[in-house]
């Protein structure tokens, strides 16, 4: 079974302020590993994708590192700014379709 | 930019009636893809639909579930006879191609209340 686990469930972050949480997954039979986010009532929005160890990557001030031999992935959030306040999402692919879902890190980020 | 577009935002159904969620996936789409989130718990996937069949499903995806893709443009997710425990949000999701490194793209999802 599959287990993905993010970490912390939540934060409160100062404007301005960086920060960075994290996602675990089995590091056997690894495929790809996916972060959105998500705002309340929209659909989850596509950030990153990243398949190899060590990859880095960047999306404005957001970024994620991935090591798939120990199996976690940071996300990080530089200079955070109001509009950065929702639920990050991770998913772990395996072999076959399914992405298989973290229980989010939800973020505030206070002005 | 192209969106998957699910509807009804909220479906209020009697326990033991049958309910149809419907999604339209993004056009040149090839997968697509139903999950749930049962309030306070994680989103779990429950199937996966490749050229005009389930291509996984998970255990959660028993004989009162089916999906149908009728037309080429919607795809259906249809609860036989709904159960308390099927209330959830439900997502509908597709992706492009066969690439592991394509995300999925989600719609805004169902909710789903059984009385």
């Amino acid at each position: 079974i599959l287990n993905v686990e993010q970490s912390p469930q939540s934060l409160h972050v100062q404007e301005g302020d960086s920060t960075n949480f994290t996602c675990s997954f089995p590091s056997s039979n690894f495929y790809a590993l996916h972060w959105y986010r998500w705002e309340t009532a929209k659909s989850p929005e596509a950030l990153f994708v990243m398949t190899l160890n060590g990859d880095e990557k960047k999306k404005g001030r957001i970024s994620a590192t991935l090591n798939t031999k120990e199996g976690y992935s940071y996300l990080y959030i530089k200079g955070s700014q109001p509009e950065d306040s929702a639920t990050y999402l991770c998913a772990s692919k395996a072999a076959g379709n399914k992405l298989t879902f973290g229980g989010g890190t939800r973020v505030l980020v206070k002005p | 930019e192209p969106e998957v577009t699910q509807t009804p935002s909220h479906q209020v159904t009697q326990m033991g009636q049958e309910v149809i969620l419907r999604c339209v996936p993004i056009s040149n789409h090839l997968y697509f893809y139903w999950y749930r989130q049962i309030l306070g718990q994680k989103v779990e996937f429950l199937v996966s639909f490749y050229n005009n069949e389930i291509s996984e499903k998970s255990e959660i995806f028993d004989d009162q579930f089916s999906v149908e893709r009728p037309d080429g443009s919607n795809f259906t997710l249809k609860i036989r006879s709904t159960k308390l425990e099927d209330s959830a949000m439900y997502f509908c999701a597709s992706r492009p191609d066969r690439g592991s490194n394509q995300p999925q793209h989600f719609g805004d999802g169902t909710r789903l209340s059984i009385l």
